[in-house]
């Protein structure tokens, strides 16, 4: 059901710098609308970690960074930390969909 | 402190109803946009449904259009989720979630249900 693809896992010792993909189509990330990313971990529910491509929340720590060029999306961890091992999804906003949210498929950012 | 609580969840024999709670506190509910979003174990999110500020618009996914009911109570801060005729794919997490311009934020803890004989 997801219209926006992520890789299944990503990861990376500490202190590298991983990036995760979203991949999506002309009627979401390619019609212009924007792309949000959240961290779920182990256990819990999902938090907001980027809005509107590139905007972190109050609280969030700058090693995490988002843009968003044509159709795809990425999120990028510099200095990964192994609080960081969480599950991650992107989400924007598809035209072509009943009601219109979409989420993207998820990718495991595994700690080495 | 901004906070969601969902509540209802349990075990349900396929075909059952089953009503789904959220509890709002720390923000002006009636100002804002509702969703539901499940995730089934072990799988990713899917967005369930939404309603607007004040009821009068809702949507849902093609998954369960017909037998899935969002409301709200505005003068009792709680979103609803009403789920009948329930099948075992329906088997999740359900998070409710605040909708700021697009993103959601924050969310509930989340409630399981589970459809199964």
């Amino acid at each position: 059901q997801s219209v926006l693809t992520q890789p299944p896992s990503v990861s990376g010792a500490p202190g590298q710098r991983v990036t995760i993909s979203c991949t999506g189509s002309s009627s979401n990330i390619g019609a212009g609308y924007d792309v949000h990313w959240y961290q779920q971990l182990p256990g819990t529910a999902p938090k907001l970690l980027i809005y509107g491509n590139s905007n972190r929340p109050s609280g969030v720590p700058d090693r995490f960074s988002g843009s968003k060029s044509g159709t795809s999306a990425s999120l990028a961890i510099t200095g990964l930390q192994a609080e960081d091992e969480a599950d991650y999804y992107c989400q924007s906003y598809d035209s072509s969909l009943s009601g219109s949210r979409v989420f993207g498929t998820g990718t495991k950012v595994t700690v080495l | 402190e901004v906070q969601l609580v969902e509540s209802g969840g349990g075990l349900v024999q396929p075909g059952g109803s089953l009503r789904l709670s959220c509890a709002a506190s720390g923000f002006t509910f009636s100002s804002y946009w509702m969703h539901w979003v499940r995730q089934a174990p072990g799988k990713g999110l899917v967005w369930v449904s939404r309603i607007n500020s004040d009821g009068s618009s809702t949507s849902y996914a093609d998954s369960v259009k017909g037998r899935f009911t969002i409301s709200r109570d505005n003068a009792k801060n709680t979103l609803y989720l009403q789920m009948n005729s329930l099948r075992a794919e329906d088997t999740a997490v359900y998070y409710c979630a605040r909708a700021s311009d697009g993103w959601f934020d924050p969310w509930g803890q989340g409630t399981l249900v589970t459809v199964s004989s």
